[in-house]
């Protein structure tokens, strides 16, 4: 079982519509949460952090963070073709460690 | 804003070979890390350093070593190179013991082992 499990892709959603994409995480002194996106060939790019439990919203994006159920999710509002991309979940343990644990990536398509 | 600096963006090279890969930190970042993403994978966790002393390590081959250097750059060596080697290769960093955890990546370099 990975570290960092993501739900299976891929999805697909219309333009305009909510994508929601989910993440589970096994090790529960994980400290903080990320979501990258990532177009084929290219970089992960931050999207968001989160750190503690509850919501966090940023323009199109909210991220939710359950750390009793070790459960993390990503809300693209009004979702547009550009959104398009693999999504990667990533899990941070702490600085004694440095690394980030990547899910494997849900690929997300919003069709026109 | 600056953005982390890779070089070179494309590398081919043959079994056996070596190949080094450089890394320029975002300005002020201290902390490198260095993941390997295969076809279809997520990036995997190779090795990292902070104030150029090795932080942790991944599953990095022993054929590769990697290191740090005063200006905060840091280089990827890889030896005897295997088919299997062919990958993306990114550098990441971070500053700030506090928000440390929050990683740059930079564009990545893509190696072809033929």
């Amino acid at each position: 079982q990975k570290e960092v499990e993501q739900n299976s892709g891929p999805l697909s959603v219309p333009e305009g519509a909510i994508a929601s994409l989910n993440c589970t995480y096994s090790d529960r002194g994980s400290q903080s949460f990320f979501w990258y996106r990532q177009y084929s060939g290219k970089s992960p790019e931050l999207i968001m952090s989160i750190y503690s439990n509850g919501d966090k919203e940023d323009g199109r994006f909210t991220a939710q963070l359950n750390k009793a159920s070790q459960y993390v999710s990503l809300l693209i509002r009004d979702s547009q073709p550009s959104d398009s991309a693999t999504y990667l979940c990533a899990v941070f343990r702490g600085t004694s460690y440095g690394k980030l644990t990547f899910g494997q990536g849900t690929i997300l398509t919003v069709h026109p | 804003a600056a953005g982390v600096i890779q070089s070179p963006r494309h590398l081919i090279k043959e079994k056996r070979e070596t190949a080094t890969l450089k890394c320029y930190p975002i300005p002020r970042h201290d902390t490198v890390y260095w993941y390997q993403q295969g076809p279809g994978q997520d990036p995997q966790f190779l090795i990292s350093f902070y104030e150029k002393m090795q932080s942790d390590k991944g599953s990095i081959p022993d054929r590769f070593s990697a290191q740090q250097f005063s200006d905060y750059h840091s280089e990827l060596n890889m030896s005897s190179l295997e088919l299997g080697d062919s990958a993306l290769y990114f550098c990441a960093s971070s500053w700030d013991r506090e928000n440390q955890e929050t990683q740059y990546f930079g564009p990545g370099t893509r190696l072809l082992v033929l």
